[in-house]
C-alpha cells in the first residue's frame, strides 16, 4: 500500500505568487496533519484534520495560508501571497486518530521563495 | 501548546559506543511520547515510542525510557553504527516535536 503522498516535491516560487500543495493521506486514515518543517528544526503543526473538519488550526497565519480537506481525503495546502520566510519544507502526514495508531508521513514539499 | 525540549542538539560518537538523547516536556497530561529518525532529505519515520503508562521499552539497539515524575524520556542506542547517523527527534503525542538531535557515528 502506498503511504502518504505528496506532491509537488520541489516548488520554487517569487515572493507575492501563490503556491499549493496536496497530501494523500494512507486510506482510512480520519486524521491528517500539516507541518512546517524550517531547515534544522522539528516539524510545527500548521493544521489538524479530523476527517474534513479542522479541529487545530491555531498555529496556520489564516492571512495568506489556507487549507482544506474535502470529503475528508486529500488535502491541499495553499500559500497566498508566498513570502519570503515561507521557504521551508512542507510535511503532511496522516494517522488513524490522534489518540492511537502511528504517525506516518510524507516526503514532504520543499518550497523556496525568491 | 506545550513546548518539548531536546538536549544534545549535536551528539557524535564512535562506532559501537551509546548515544542517548533527553527530552523534557512539562504538560502532565501527555502519555504517548514517539522518536522519529529522520535521515537527511527524507521524511521522518517513527522508531519506537512508549506511553505513560510504562517506564521502558526496548526494541533491539534502541530503548526508550520514560520517567513521569521528572517529566523526561529518553532515547538510548547502543551499539552504533554508520546508518544510525541522522536527525532524531523526540514528541509529545503527534503534535508537537523537539528541535531536533543531528546524530553523527563516525568510524
Amino acid at each position: 500500500e502506498a503511504g502518504v503522498v505528496q506532491s509537488p516535491r520541489y516548488k520554487i516560487i517569487e515572493k507575492k505568487q501563490p503556491v499549493a500543495f496536496w497530501c494523500n493521506p494512507i486510506s482510512g486514515h480520519n486524521t491528517l496533519y500539516w507541518y512546517l518543517q524550517n531547515l534544522g528544526q522539528g516539524p510545527e503543526l500548521l493544521i489538524r484534520y479530523e476527517n474534513e473538519e479542522a479541529v487545530d488550526d491555531s498555529q496556520l497565519p489564516k492571512d495568506r495560508f489556507s487549507a482544506e480537506r474535502l470529503k475528508g481525503v486529500d488535502s491541499t495546502l495553499k500559500i497566498q501571497p508566498a513570502e519570503l520566510g515561507d521557504s521551508a519544507v512542507y510535511l503532511c502526514a496522516s494517522s488513524l486518530d490522534l489518540g492511537s495508531g502511528e504517525l506516518f508521513f510524507g516526503e514532504g514539499s520543499r518550497l523556496t521563495v525568491l | 501548546g506545550e513546548n518539548v525540549e531536546q538536549h544534545p542538539s549535536t551528539l557524535s560518537v564512535q562506532e559501537g559506543d551509546s548515544a542517548v538523547i533527553k527530552c523534557t516536556y512539562s504538560d502532565s497530561a501527555s502519555n504517548y511520547f514517539p522518536w522519529y529518525k529522520q535521515e537527511l532529505g527524507k521524511r521522518p519515520q517513527l522508531i519506537i515510542d512508549i506511553r505513560s503508562n510504562v517506564g521502558e521499552k526496548k526494541d533491539q539497539r534502541i530503548a526508550v525510557t520514560l520517567n513521569k515524575t521528572a517529566k523526561h524520556f529518553s532515547l538510548h542506542i547502543t551499539e552504533t553504527q554508520p546508518e544510525d547517523s541522522a536527525v532524531y527527534f523526540c514528541a509529545r503525542g503527534k503534535l508537537t516535536f523537539g528541535t531536533g538531535t543531528r546524530l553523527q557515528v563516525t568510524l
